[in-house]
């Protein structure tokens, strides 16, 4: 079974880069790794999704090293309102999903 | 396009009662999937339904059920509640095939309180 490992927690400063690495063994062969951000009270919302290599959109980076056994994902300039929990999400060999238990990214002004 | 909806927001129930949720996907997602939020144990994954078929199932007891129907919506039934029953319940959409390599959007979840 496939079994994630994130920080619990992050502080930051506005305008600062943030990396988060989740590390994931037995991560399934043809799986993606994807990354959600979740407010309090609501549902965890996309941010960003690779096979391999590194993967950019207009709001982060993923950076995935060639053995998959870990990602970053890397926000750039952090502001107020990216204060929220991030989850990895991967799944197993066996097709069940997993998600890392989350870090709390605290940033302050 | 609406997003993933679910019903009701919140609920309060008893022990030993038992409960439905609702979900209803983005419209043309064929792959609905379950997940249980709590602080200690954090998001852990139910089940998978496609085209009406549970495809992969978490590591939950048998009071934890699911279908889903023709339209793509999904219920998922909790039997004979428990004190730790009580987590949020979160709905996950997908446009159909593989839900690892799908994107997936979730809904605002429902509450549920087990007294």
């Amino acid at each position: 079974l496939a079994k994630t490992t994130q920080p619990i927690s992050m502080d930051s400063y506005e305008g600062q880069e943030v990396n988060i690495t989740c590390s994931h063994n037995n991560i399934a062969t043809n799986d993606y790794i994807t990354w959600y951000q979740q407010f309090p009270s609501q549902g965890p919302r996309f941010i960003i999704q690779g096979y391999k290599t590194k993967v950019t959109n207009e709001v982060a980076s993923l950076f995935i090293p060639a053995d998959r056994k870990s990602s970053t994902l890397s926000l750039p300039r952090v502001s107020l309102s990216d204060t929220a929990v991030y989850y990895c999400l991967v799944g197993d060999e066996g097709g069940k999903l997993i998600f890392g238990q989350g870090t709390e990214l605290s940033v302050k002004p | 396009k609406a997003g993933v909806t679910q019903t009701p927001r919140y609920l309060i129930k008893t022990r030993g009662q038992q409960v439905t949720l609702s979900c209803s996907p983005i419209s043309g997602h064929r792959s609905v999937s379950w997940y249980q939020q709590t602080p200690g144990q954090g998001l852990q994954f139910l089940f998978e339904y496609f085209s009406e078929t549970q495809r992969n199932k978490g590591n939950f007891p048998g009071r934890f059920s699911g279908r889903q129907f023709s339209n793509s919506r999904s219920e998922m039934n909790v039997s004979t509640l428990e004190l730790g029953d009580s987590a949020l319940y979160l709905c996950a959409s997908s446009l159909e095939g593989q839900a690892v390599t799908d994107t997936q959007y979730f809904g605002p979840g429902t509450r549920l309180t087990v007294l």
